[in-house]
């Protein structure tokens, strides 16, 4: 069975600080996908980044980045240099079949 | 943004009533999902479907229907609503030509609330 484990369940901090979003998944199979969802206040669900098992890269994208760690099975999110915008619940989730998320990080950004 | 579009977004019921949510979707995907999301479940899924007429069921299904005669068009029933299934409802689709790797997009949400 899978999961995911986001231990963190909320994080506040201040504009500007970096901040590392958690995600330890638990899967047996050898070939799955992992994303993050970024669920603003106004409650839509945002696709930010979909990983698969075989690409241990890390990626950047502007001011987010994600480390992607078979070895010890996690998918960690960083923002630098956090905005009030950033303020939103994190979701991480893996898919074999079907997808399953974890249960979210709510991350607050205070100016 | 995927063209999604969920119907009504606000619904307040009341107990034993039949309830169906919809599901619109312009994006022309083969699969489409509906999922209830509650506080410290993250999202679930309860069914979904991979195709006209095709449908399985998720990890929450108990209590709850769908149908798809549409292609663009993935409809939840809740035949006797309860107050347990008070509850945020997303509807999500990908383009589902491999199981497991697709990206799902969601849907705005429609909130439920069982009195």
């Amino acid at each position: 069975a899978q999961k995911v484990t986001q231990a963190q369940t909320e994080i506040s901090v201040v504009e500007k600080e970096d901040v590392t979003l958690d995600c330890v998944y638990e899967t047996r199979d050898t070939t799955y996908y992992l994303f993050w969802y970024k669920q603003p206040p106004s409650g839509e669900l945002v696709f930010l980044i979909r990983r698969n098992s075989f690409d241990e890269q890390n990626e950047i994208s502007g001011r987010y980045s994600w480390n992607f760690q078979k070895s010890t099975s996690s998918f960690n999110f960083t923002i630098t240099a956090s905005q009030v915008v950033d303020s939103a619940v994190y979701f991480c989730a893996v898919n074999t079949d079907k997808l399953i998320f974890g249960t979210g990080t709510r991350l607050q950004v205070f100016p | 943004d995927a063209g999604i579009t969920q119907s009504p977004r606000h619904k307040v019921t009341e107990t034993g009533t039949p309830v169906t949510l919809r599901c619109h979707q312009t994006e022309n995907h083969r699969y489409m999902y509906w999922y209830r999301q509650d506080p410290g479940h993250g999202l679930r899924l309860i069914h979904y479907s991979y195709g006209v007429k095709d449908t399985d069921k998720g990890e929450v299904s108990d209590g709850y229907s769908v149908s798809r005669s549409k292609t663009e068009d993935f409809l939840l029933t809740l035949e006797s609503a309860t107050s347990s299934q008070t509850s945020v409802y997303f509807c999500a689709i990908s383009e589902g030509w491999i199981v497991g790797t697709d990206t799902q997009y969601f849907g705005p949400g429609t909130r439920l609330t069982v009195l």
